[in-house]
């Protein structure tokens, strides 16, 4: 049973802070893993991906994965209001697949 | 270019009726997926499509679900005899050869009364 799990909040950082979300996984067969934005009634937005052990930077947001310890992190620096919203953790276990994902984990960004 | 597109956006049916929900991928596609997501809840993954055939069904939930993609571009996904279980909102993604990037549509919003 391939599983994804993440602390479902809410996650409260004050403005210009760093929120960090994290994320585990079952499946040690998964090769790709990624961060999906998703705003109350909208649907998921693709944030970050990110396929090799290590540290992938993009503006604001570096993603953060360990496939030892089964393990991915988000972290946006200074967070802004606008980056309230729930964030869903992804998991693929190798090409065109379905995604495995998390139940989310809601973040409020404090003014 | 445009992104993926879900018709309809909202869908009210009684207990029992079938419904048909439709998705319209990202032009030279050709990977599609079909995803439900319930409150609280991330999406679940149902079935997805390479071209025109299901390459994994393993996520319908049972013999009442069945998705098409004839052509290889647009699918429909049909539920029969719907339940009040059934109320989610159903989701399409939609990916290139040269990546396993999903992009997701709006979604449907269905409500079984």
């Amino acid at each position: 049973q391939k599983e994804v799990e993440q602390n479902s909040g809410p996650l409260s950082v004050p403005e210009g802070a760093i929120a960090s979300l994290n994320c585990t996984y079952s499946d040690r067969g998964s090769q790709s893993f990624f961060w999906y934005r998703q705003y109350s009634g909208k649907s998921p937005e693709l944030i970050m991906s990110i396929y090799s052990n290590g540290d992938k930077e993009d503006g604001r947001f570096t993603a953060q994965l360990n496939k030892a310890s089964q393990y991915v992190s988000l972290l946006i620096r200074d967070s802004q209001p606008s980056d309230s919203a729930t964030y869903l953790c992804a998991v693929l276990r190798g090409g065109a697949d379905g995604l495995t994902f998390g139940k989310g984990t809601h973040l409020i960004i404090q003014p | 270019g445009a992104g993926v597109s879900q018709t309809p956006s909202n869908k009210v049916t009684e207990k029992g009726k079938y419904v048909e929900l439709r998705c319209d991928p990202i032009s030279g596609h050709t990977a599609l997926y079909w995803y439900r997501q319930s409150l609280g809840q991330g999406p679940e993954f149902l079935i997805y499509f390479q071209g025109t055939g299901a390459a994994d069904d393993s996520g319908l939930p049972n013999d009442r679900f069945f998705a098409v993609r004839p052509e290889g571009s647009v699918s429909t996904l049909k539920i029969q005899r719907t339940e009040r279980g059934d109320s989610a909102v159903y989701l399409c993604a939609s990916s290139s050869a040269r990546t396993d990037t999903q992009y997701f549509g709006p979604g449907t919003r269905l409500t079984v009364l």
